[in-house]
Parts: C-alpha cells; structure tokens; sequence
C-alpha cells in the first residue's frame, strides 16, 4: 500500500514569489492535513480538507491557501512568500480524519525562501 | 487556550537505561491523544493512539498511558534505533484541531 507522497521534496523560492505544494494521500483515505514544522514553533496545524471542502483552518494568514481534489489529491498554496515561511511542509492523510484514527504523514516539502 | 507541553526537551539514555517522556495536555474536549515519532528529515510516523485516561498500549520497548492531563511514553532497555524526536499530539473534538508539542529528542548511546 503507497504511503503519503508529497511533492516537490525539495523547493527554493525567492521573497514575493508564491508555490504551490503537492500531496496524493494514502488511497481511501478522504481527509488530508496540512502542518508547517519549523525548529521555534514545532509542528502547526493549517488546514483540513475533506471530501474536497475546508473542515478546519488553523491560524494562518490569508497568504496560505490550499484546496482538495475529487481524488482526494490536495495542493497547498502560498502567496507573496516571505523568509519566515521558510520551513517543513507536511501532509497527513486519514480515512476519516484526525479525530477518528491516526494520520499518516508524508516526508514533507522543505521550502526554503531566499 | 488549547496546549500540549512536552519535557524534558532532549534525553541521552545509555543503551538499556530505561525512562519516560512526558507530554501535558490542556485540550478542550480531548477525543484522542496520539504519540509520533520522526526521524530526521522525514515526516512523523504513528505510534499510539489514546482515548481514555487508564488507557495504556504498548509496542515493541515502548509503553504509552494516558491521565485526565498528561500522558506518558516509557521506553524500556531503550537501543540506539530508538533515537529520535518523538511527538504527542491531542485533538481537540471542540475544536477540530490537532496541537502538537514541540517534541523530545532522545539520543541513545551504545
């Protein structure tokens, strides 16, 4: 069974740009989680989506967007990048959701803005 | 506000030297306390999941309980594999969210 894969692995973008990140999850599985990890602030929530639809937002600017696709497959967008977003990017995918079972996460996307 | 609080922040265990790690938790309507664990550069792997207070499970050298504020990870006749950083998170059935602490990095030494 295909774990969790997020794509690129790797990303290096200037200040201002905006990317767009990647995450197919586990097949089945309907919710996908978005988390930025960074060294000070640990591992924070983004964003939840599930059956395509928004369920739960954490406290991020506007600037951080993402969406999810009839297959489940789930893009993460930001906007006008700044150097403080520099960080690990992680997806986690459940069948149902964080409340019901574990997650499984992928390997992450380090973005690193210069 | 909903916390999670791990400690102590680093641990260096000889090989066999058993210990706990703790994790504090202050989540409105707690509906599941999760351990992880992550190796460097890769991304969380799933442990545990705990609902209850009383509630213990146990995999492999590690031991995980839950109370009504905190939670334990015991590790026994700990291996050098068994060094990483290792999370807890609970979720809040309130508010839908997943708060994770910043995790405990334990180093192993043979």
């Amino acid at each position: 069974k295909a774990g969790v894969t997020q794509t690129p692995r790797y990303l290096i973008k200037t200040r201002g740009q905006q990317v767009t990140l990647s995450c197919s999850p586990i097949s089945g599985h309907r919710s996908v989680s978005w988390y930025q990890q960074t060294p000070g602030q640990g591992l924070q929530f983004l964003f939840e989506y599930f059956s395509e639809t928004q369920r739960n937002k954490g406290n991020f600017p506007g600037r951080f967007s993402g969406r999810q696709f009839s297959n489940s497959r789930s893009e993460m967008n930001v906007s006008t990048l700044e150097l403080g977003d520099s960080a690990l990017y992680l997806c986690a995918s459940s069948p149902l959701g964080s409340m019901n079972t574990e997650a499984f996460f992928g390997q992450g996307t380090r973005l690193t803005v210069v | 506000e909903d916390q999670v609080t791990q400690s102590p922040e680093a641990l260096r265990l000889q090989e066999g030297e058993s210990s706990s790690l703790n994790c504090s938790y202050t989540v409105s309507g707690l509906r599941g306390l999760f351990w992880y664990r992550q190796d460097p550069g890769k991304g969380p792997e799933f442990l545990f999941t705990l609902y209850s207070a009383g509630e213990e499970k146990e995999k492999e050298r590690l031991k995980a309980t839950l109370t009504k504020k905190e939670s334990f990870l015991h590790i026994t006749a700990p291996k050098p594999e068994d060094s990483a950083t290792y999370l807890c998170a609970a979720y809040s059935g309130n508010t839908g969210k997943l708060i994770f602490g910043q995790g405990t990095t334990l180093q192993v030494k043979p």
